[in-house]
């Protein structure tokens, strides 16, 4: 139980073009979901919290209009790296935190296998 | 600002061994500490998670102990297998930030044969 998947799992994309990345709760209702960034070899930066229905919360230092976060449902965060540059390739990784009772326990973050995203 | 730290950053040992990995952290206001398992090019699993208010989670041949007060924790692997071999990461919550994470820079274990 608790599961999140993300899709893409990779992407190569070119210079200059955007990429969404989607993150979803399969068995449980996520309230708030969380992105990543990991450099290789590195540790997770988290880059924003995405609340169902309001505006992210972004970390200190990231662009909020490079990388556009919508959290339109409770099961559903998507993030886009919009005009992506090849300092942009890194692996991202989401994670949800339930609502309680049941699956997605509200203290632990679930978290996602992953996007490997490449720009040439 | 939290900073937590793991130590040793890399680690290889023989199959069967016993282990210790570290992790601490600067601000003992923490509201959880938790520890992952990543594999190469994978998301996160969560093995073992341990409130403020305990010492200790054990599951399996894991076990993950809390000393808030030191900012010290430790995940202890027993009779290591080749199948252990992957990054383990500790992850501090504190209090107050409203479910964010601080990471540790992680350990990357490989057990031989």
């Amino acid at each position: 139980g608790a599961v999140v998947s993300q899709h893409p799992s990779r992407v190569i994309c070119k210079s200059g073009t955007s990429v969404k990345i989607e993150c979803r709760s399969l068995d449980f209702q996520a309230t708030t979901m969380f992105w990543y960034r990991q450099f290789p070899k590195k540790s997770l930066m988290l880059m924003a919290t995405s609340n169902e229905g309001s505006k992210a919360t972004y970390e200190q230092g990231v662009e909020k209009d490079k990388f556009l976060i919508n959290h339109a449902s409770l099961t559903l965060s998507t993030l886009t790296v919009t005009s992506a540059h090849p300092e942009d390739s890194s692996f991202y990784i989401c994670s949800a935190r339930g609502i309680g009772g049941g699956l997605g326990s509200t203290d632990t973050q679930y978290f996602g296998p992953g996007t490997r995203l490449t720009v040439l | 600002k939290q900073e937590v730290t793991q130590i040793p950053a890399a680690l290889s040992v023989p199959e069967g061994e016993n282990l210790v990995l570290n992790c601490s952290f600067t601000d003992s206001a923490i509201y959880n500490l938790q520890w992952f398992r990543q594999d190469p090019g994978k998301g996160l699993t969560s093995l073992l998670l341990i409130q403020s208010s305990q010492r200790e989670q054990t599951s399996g041949r894991l076990n993950a102990s809390l000393d808030k007060s030191s900012g010290r924790s430790t995940l202890y692997i027993a009779a290591s297998q080749p199948g252990d071999s992957a990054t383990y990461l500790c992850a501090v919550k504190n209090t107050g930030t409203a479910s964010k994470l601080t990471f540790g820079t992680g350990t990357r274990l490989q057990v031989t044969l």
